[in-house]
C-alpha cells in the first residue's frame, strides 16, 4: 500500500530534550516536505526536499532541521524543543515539486506536546 | 506578500450544495489545488486546476480563474459524511514551496 509514515504519532517532551520525527515514504517520490498545523492558521512549510541531499527552507524553518540522506526517508530534527513548538506536525510527499501536479501525499500527522 | 484566504465557516444542509471560495495572492501561479481534512486525520487531495474553468470529480468540482485569483470548492448533494475542513493551497516559489490557506470548516447539518 503506497504510504507516508510518521513516527511517533504522539509524543509528549519536555524543553530542550532533542527529538526527531521519522518519515518515510515507499512510492519513490523525489519531493518531500514537512508542515506544522497550529488552530487558525492552516498548514505552514517548515523545510522541503527536491531529492537526496537536497533540501531547502520553508516558510517558518526556525527551530528545525532536517536531512534526506535516502530518497525514502525524510526525518524532522528538533535540537532543543521549545513550548512554541507545540504543534501538529505532517511529512507530505510528491512525485514531483508541488507546482507540477499539485499533490501532496501526507502522513498521519505526529503530534507533539513540549512542556 | 502570499496569502491566500477563505472563510472560516461553513454550514449547509444535508442534500444541499455548497461553494468554499479561495482568493490567493502569490509570486508566480501554477495551479490551485483542494484538500480536505476530518477531525484528527491527514489532509487528502480533493482537485487541482492549472487552468481556468471547473473541473468535476464526482460531487466535487473546482473552479478556477487566473484573472481574478480566485477559486472554489462546489461540493454537491452534501453527506454528513463531507463534514470538515477544506484547504486551498497553491504551490509557488519555483512550485517548491506550497502555501496553505486557513482552511474553512464545513459543517453539515440533518
Amino acid at each position: 500500500e503506497a504510504q507516508v509514515t510518521q513516527n511517533p504519532r504522539y509524543l509528549i517532551t519536555v524543553t530542550g530534550k532533542k527529538l526527531t520525527v521519522t518519515c518515510s515514504q515507499n512510492m519513490n517520490h523525489e519531493y518531500m516536505s514537512w508542515y506544522r498545523q497550529d488552530p487558525g492558521l492552516g498548514l505552514r512549510q517548515i523545510y522541503y526536499s527536491m531529492n537526496v541531499e537536497v533540501t531547502d527552507k520553508g516558510d517558518v524553518p526556525e527551530g528545525y532541521k532536517v536531512s534526506r540522506k535516502e530518497k525514502r526517508n525524510f526525518p524532522l530534527i528538533l535540537e532543543s524543543p521549545s513550548p512554541n513548538q507545540t504543534s501538529l506536525y505532517f511529512c507530505a510527499s510528491s512525485p514531483s515539486s508541488g507546482g507540477a501536479t499539485g499533490e501532496l501525499f501526507f502522513g498521519e500527522g505526529s503530534r507533539l506536546t513540549v512542556l | 506578500g502570499q496569502s491566500l484566504e477563505q472563510p472560516s465557516e461553513v454550514t449547509a444542509v444535508e442534500g444541499a450544495i455548497v461553494q468554499i471560495n479561495c482568493t490567493y495572492q502569490t509570486s508566480g501561479f501554477y495551479g490551485l489545488s483542494w484538500y480536505q481534512q476530518h477531525d484528527g486525520g491527514a489532509p487528502t487531495f480533493l482537485s487541482y486546476n492549472a487552468l481556468d474553468g471547473l473541473e468535476e470529480t464526482g460531487r466535487f468540482s473546482s473552479f478556477l480563474s487566473r484573472s481574478d485569483s480566485y477559486g472554489y470548492l462546489l461540493l454537491q448533494e452534501l453527506q454528513m459524511k463531507d463534514s470538515a475542513s477544506y484547504f486551498c493551497a497553491v504551490p509557488n516559489t519555483g512550485g517548491f514551496k506550497t502555501i496553505f490557506g486557513a482552511g474553512t470548516r464545513l459543517f453539515v447539518k440533518a
